[in-house]
């Protein structure tokens, strides 16, 4: 399988504290994204890091990039209750065939902020 | 805003029946992706197409096919449902020919199939 994996599986921290989730992948990529789920709805898009970037901040947001582990990480500082929610990473993967590309899941990370 | 809209967020079908779930963006995006997601399994890409009328296999297309006759449209068919395709089904678009833009997602259609 291709995907990759997220740890840890479910988190589950008070208001206030930070979260940090992790993704591993598999093979080399030009950018990797972190979107958020809500229960029951649909992905949302919440930052995009670039292979030769580092690090980037969006707000409460913090994102790793080490492509020499194929890992990266998602902080989210002061949480709230409004974090709750499932996150996932996403990594591109062209296909040189068509000259096009698809994106790769993680399994995701179940947080939970207790307030 | 980017509105990607999918047809039912429930639907309960038949085994054997053919399925169709429907997919409509509103900004003109040229790459339109389908996923099942299942819990422990994260997201799985069935097909997605980056034109009108072409499509390309994803991980787990077996059991599926697609259409995408006009660009804002992008449908996914269950040829014969079977209870393994009972899922999470979510349709995303992404502009572009390149990975550097964000996908965005309806709210996903539940399929149970009994």
């Amino acid at each position: 399988s291709q995907q990759g994996e997220e740890d840890p599986q479910a988190l589950s921290i008070q208001e206030g504290e930070n979260a940090t989730m992790n993704c591993s992948y598999k093979t080399s990529i030009n950018n990797l994204q972190w979107y958020r789920q809500n229960s029951g709805r649909g992905l949302v898009h919440l930052i995009l890091i670039r292979s030769n970037e580092r690090e980037k901040h969006s707000g409460r947001l913090r994102v790793t990039l080490d492509t020499s582990k194929k890992s990266s990480s998602l902080l989210i500082t002061a949480s709230r209750a409004a974090d709750t929610a499932s996150y996932f990473c996403a990594t591109d993967a062209p296909n040189f065939h068509s000259g096009t590309y698809k994106y790769i899941f993680g399994t995701g990370t179940r947080l939970k902020v207790l307030a | 805003d980017v509105k990607v809209t999918q047809s039912s967020r429930y639907l309960v079908k038949r085994t054997g029946e053919k399925v169709f779930l429907e997919c409509v963006q509103d900004m003109d995006h040229e790459n339109m992706f389908w996923y099942r997601q299942d819990p422990g399994l994260g997201l799985r890409l069935i097909y997605f197409s980056y034109d009108v009328k072409m499509k390309e296999k994803g991980d787990i297309p077996e059991g599926y096919s697609v259409s995408r006759e006009k660009k804002e449209r992008f449908s996914l068919i269950l040829e014969s449902a079977s209870t393994n395709q009972t899922s999470m089904y979510l349709c995303a678009s992404t502009t572009g020919q390149f990975s550097n833009q964000p996908q965005h997602f309806g709210d996903g259609t539940r399929l149970s199939i009994l």
